[in-house]
């Protein structure tokens, strides 16, 4: 059935960077797109970015706009989310969910925690 | 942006009852819509999609209807572990793909 799983998360100061992964089993990662979704704290999800399987189209939410960056590794079956200029409001459990036929999320991570607080 | 509208907030059912949560969409999302079912402290995970395919490892208590704008999740006869956020999401027109707010559905 395949498996996700979320690395890198951590405290971190507004206005730093920080990188988190998501790596892949069970499945044929480079068939398939990748997508982060946010959870902050008590609140719904929110779609954060999306990268095709070949890497070839890449989508962002508005709010994370010019400030993250997603990119993937077919070779070591990883995905990750490069974020920067953090703020308060990115605080959020991030979580790496596969795309089914371009949208529906069959296959989820555990997620990975990201603080941003000084 | 299409927005998704989940009602009620919150659902209180008792054990062997029905429950029926709804969302809406802003505009159509024709059969583009998912549900999925989030437990404390735990990923989400996919329940229905297509309005009204089960997904894998989801027993036939669950159904899912509706088309357009107006969507239904049924769960005929809750079982302790239904108990739960749930969660819609359109997939028509992206990006973004959204989510509504989600329906908590907790015991009576």
């Amino acid at each position: 059935q395949g498996q996700l799983v979320e690395s890198g998360g951590g405290v971190v100061q507004p206005g730093r960077s920080l990188r988190v992964s998501c790596a892949a089993s069970g499945f044929s990662f480079s068939s398939y797109g990748l997508h982060w979704v946010r959870q902050a704290p008590g609140k719904g999800l929110e779609w954060v970015a999306v990268i095709w399987y070949d890497g070839s189209k890449k989508y962002y939410a508005d709010s994370v706009k010019g400030r993250f960056t997603i990119s993937r590794e077919n070779f070591k079956n990883t995905v990750y989310l490069e974020m920067s200029s953090l703020r308060a409001d990115d605080t959020a459990v991030y979580y790496c969910a596969r795309d089914w036929q371009v949208g529906k999320f069959d296959i989820w991570g555990q997620g990975t925690m990201v603080t941003v607080s000084s | 942006e299409i927005v998704m509208t989940q009602s009620p907030a919150t659902l209180s059912v008792s054990p062997g009852e029905r429950a029926t949560l709804s969302c809406r969409a802003s505009q159509s999302v024709s059969s583009d819509l998912a549900w999925y079912q989030q437990k404390p402290g735990q990923a989400p995970r996919l329940v229905i999609y297509d309005a009204s395919t089960r997904a894998t490892g989801f027993p036939a208590r669950f159904s899912g209807s509706g088309s357009g704008t107006e969507f239904t999740l049924t769960i005929s006869s809750l079982q302790s572990e239904d108990f739960a956020v749930y969660y819609c999401q359109q997939y028509n027109n992206w990006p973004p793909w959204t989510f509504g707010q989600g329906t908590k559905v907790e015991i009576k």
